[in-house]
This record gives C-alpha cells, sequence and structure tokens, in this order.
C-alpha cells in the first residue's frame, strides 16, 4: 500500500512552547490530509481536514488558532500545537487520501507521540 | 453517519482462522464497508473495504451479508503480527467520504 510518513516520532517539550509535525505521503500527490489524535486506550478522534491550498476544516471542539495546519503543497501537511500544554500529550495521526485508487484510499501515519511536561 | 457495532475483544489461537464481526444496520446505499487494524503505538493500516460483493486480498477477506447489514473479516490463519484492534468503518462516497473511527475489536492472538 501507499506510505505515509510523519515526522518527528516522538517529541517531549516543556509547556508552553510550540510544536510542528510533518506529514508527508511518499508515493502519490494528496490533496486532502487529515489529523488525527488518541488518547490511550480510546479510538481515533478526527480533528481537521487539510485541503492543499486553502484553509483547513477543524471538527467541532478542536481549536483552529492551537492547532495550526497548512498544507502548502500537495505531499506535505503540518499541524503545530501552539503554547502546548500538558493536556495537549496524546498520540498525533496524519492520514492522506489516494486520489488515484480505488475509493480514493486513506493511508496512515505512524503517528508522533507528544509529551508535554 | 451510519454506525458501527463491534465486539470489544476477541481471543484466537496462533493459526487458526478469525472471524472478526460487525454490525451496520443502518447502512446506506451509498456506505462502503472498511476496515482498518491498529497495531500497537502505530497508525492504522488499511485492511480491506467492499461494497456489496465478497472481497478477497492478500492480508483478509471480507464476507459481507446479502442484506449489507452486517459483515465479517476473516484472517485465514492468524499470526502473533495480527493481534491488534480492528476497525470497521463505513464511508459514504457521497457524504465527504470520511473515516470516522469507533471502538473496534481488540484481537490477542494466543501462541
Amino acid at each position: 500500500g501507499a506510505v505515509v510518513s510523519q515526522h518527528p516520532s516522538r517529541v517531549i517539550c516543556k509547556s508552553g512552547t510550540s510544536v510542528k509535525i510533518e506529514c508527508r505521503s511518499l508515493d502519490f500527490q494528496a490533496t486532502t490530509m487529515f489529523w488525527y489524535r488518541q488518547f490511550p486506550k480510546q479510538s481515533l478522534m478526527l480533528m481537521a481536514t487539510s485541503n492543499e491550498g486553502s484553509k483547513a476544516t477543524y471538527e467541532q471542539g478542536v481549536e483552529k488558532d492551537k492547532f495550526l495546519i497548512n498544507h502548502a503543497s500537495l505531499t506535505l501537511s503540518t499541524l503545530t500545537v501552539t503554547s502546548a500544554h500538558p493536556e495537549d500529550s496524546s498520540f498525533y495521526i496524519c492520514s492522506a487520501r489516494d486520489p488515484t485508487s480505488a475509493q480514493e484510499t486513506q493511508y496512515f501515519g505512524p503517528g508522533t507521540r507528544l509529551l508535554v511536561l | 453517519d451510519a454506525k458501527t457495532t463491534q465486539p470489544n475483544s476477541m481471543e484466537s489461537n496462533e493459526e487458526e482462522p478469525v472471524h472478526l464481526p460487525c454490525n451496520h444496520s443502518t447502512i446506506s446505499g451509498t456506505d462502503y464497508i472498511h476496515w482498518y487494524r491498529q497495531l500497537p503505538s502505530q497508525g492504522p493500516e488499511y485492511v480491506i473495504h467492499g461494497l456489496t460483493s465478497n472481497v478477497n486480498n492478500r492480508m483478509a477477506s471480507l464476507a459481507i451479508a446479502e442484506d449489507r447489514k452486517s459483515s465479517t473479516l476473516i484472517l485465514h490463519r492468524a499470526t502473533l503480527r495480527d493481534a491488534a484492534v480492528y476497525y470497521c468503518i463505513l464511508r459514504d462516497v457521497q457524504a465527504g467520504n470520511m473515516l470516522t473511527f469507533g471502538g473496534g475489536t481488540r484481537l490477542m492472538v494466543k501462541p
């Protein structure tokens, strides 16, 4: 299947700092990418949908000023957690939709584990 | 959104077949049935999807009931590496084609 990468795989930061997570589709161009968050022993929750060249669409309850999303190219989307706090500690997973595959299959990155101290 | 119901957990013995059920009684005509699995500390991995007919690929088989109100993911020979949370998800191609995750089934494979 198609490959989606994320960087970094894990990050530890101090409270109040900002953290940027990169998501790349390696072998296809993704007009649409998604960002999910997963807390321990819970399922994935969609945070936002990112469309190349336009503003992201955020799910209800997700602060767009806190979770900045940029999708500047067809293979790269970034999520910046601004002024991170301990409650933002979570597993962040990106996903990219392959427009050339059957039913536009969505492929997921390996995730980024964020720990805010 | 059409929802799915899956058992919270299942156990299997290594090298035996596993049948993971999913109920989706409110499925609409434009919903595709997708299965993903998530291994510990990893992102979800696409497994298989279908609309009406049964589907086979190198990872698994998907059996879809004639009325489409349920489906079963079949792993023909479970290995220890198949231990994961399996998610059955409906995607409506006419309503944004979104993937919304439920609780999934945690599959445990015993050696």
